[in-house]
């Protein structure tokens, strides 16, 4: 299994700033993945983030927008940059541990 | 796009059993059967996955069809902290294929309500 713990859980911004928002495992996993929820929406993945590797982002999400860090096996970051309204979502990191993926609790967004 | 069909609602009484259907029609001979739910405002929880074989663990059990189109989620004893959005996913886990083929894409689930 696999503890993941996110930071910070939730925030209030201003349009046009940039958040960080900081994804922590408790074991080293080669794969990182970010996931975002609009409201009343399902999960959709913003990218994958490989150790050592640059993101590779999904259709409809660009690095200039979602840069993503992964300086080693147990820690990652998603900035979220230029901040609209519309990027109001709650943001969650998963990892996957023997076929099974496990999310962390989320950052719930709030853009004003 | 999703490759699962589950129904948008359902609701289950207090300790009867709860079984979540889920259509896969399409899914692919390498593809497992996996099952995620969702309690309001929290991360993901993994429930169970499968491939051909019926599996069961200390949550619930998982039956695929012969023919693996459709599977049922079974609670056998809902309770109210069962009330979630459970959602059914096909995909090639990452170990077996990796990359982008293996990650998970998330449909709109079934809101199960658990009710006294």
């Amino acid at each position: 299994s696999a503890v993941i713990s996110q930071k910070p859980s939730r925030d209030i911004c201003q349009r046009g700033t940039s958040l960080t928002i900081q994804c922590q495992v408790d074991s080293q996993v080669t794969m990182m993945f970010w996931y975002r929820q609009q409201p009343g929406q399902s999960l959709t993945l913003i990218a994958t983030a490989n150790q050592g590797s640059e993101a590779t982002y999904e259709s409809g999400f660009v690095i200039d927008k979602f840069p993503i860090s992964r300086p080693n096996l147990t820690f990652s970051t998603l900035t979220v940059s230029n901040m609209s309204p519309e990027d109001s979502s709650i943001y969650l990191c998963s990892v996957e541990v023997s076929d099974e993926q496990y999310f962390g609790p989320g950052t719930r967004l709030t853009v004003t | 796009d999703a490759k699962t069909t589950q129904p948008t609602s359902m609701d289950c009484a207090e300790g009867r059993a709860a079984n979540l259907p889920c259509n896969h029609s399409t899914i692919s001979g390498n593809e497992y059967v996996y099952w995620y739910r969702q309690i309001h405002s929290q991360g993901p929880q993994y429930i169970i996955h499968g491939l051909k074989n019926n599996e069961t663990n200390e949550m619930a059990s998982l039956i695929i069809t012969e023919d693996r189109k459709s599977s049922t989620l079974i609670l056998p004893h809902a309770t109210l902290r069962d009330t979630a959005v459970y959602y059914c996913i096909v995909r090639v886990p990452l170990m077996n294929y990796g990359g982008s083929q293996g990650n998970l894409i998330f449909g709109k689930g079934t809101k199960l309500s658990v009710k006294p």
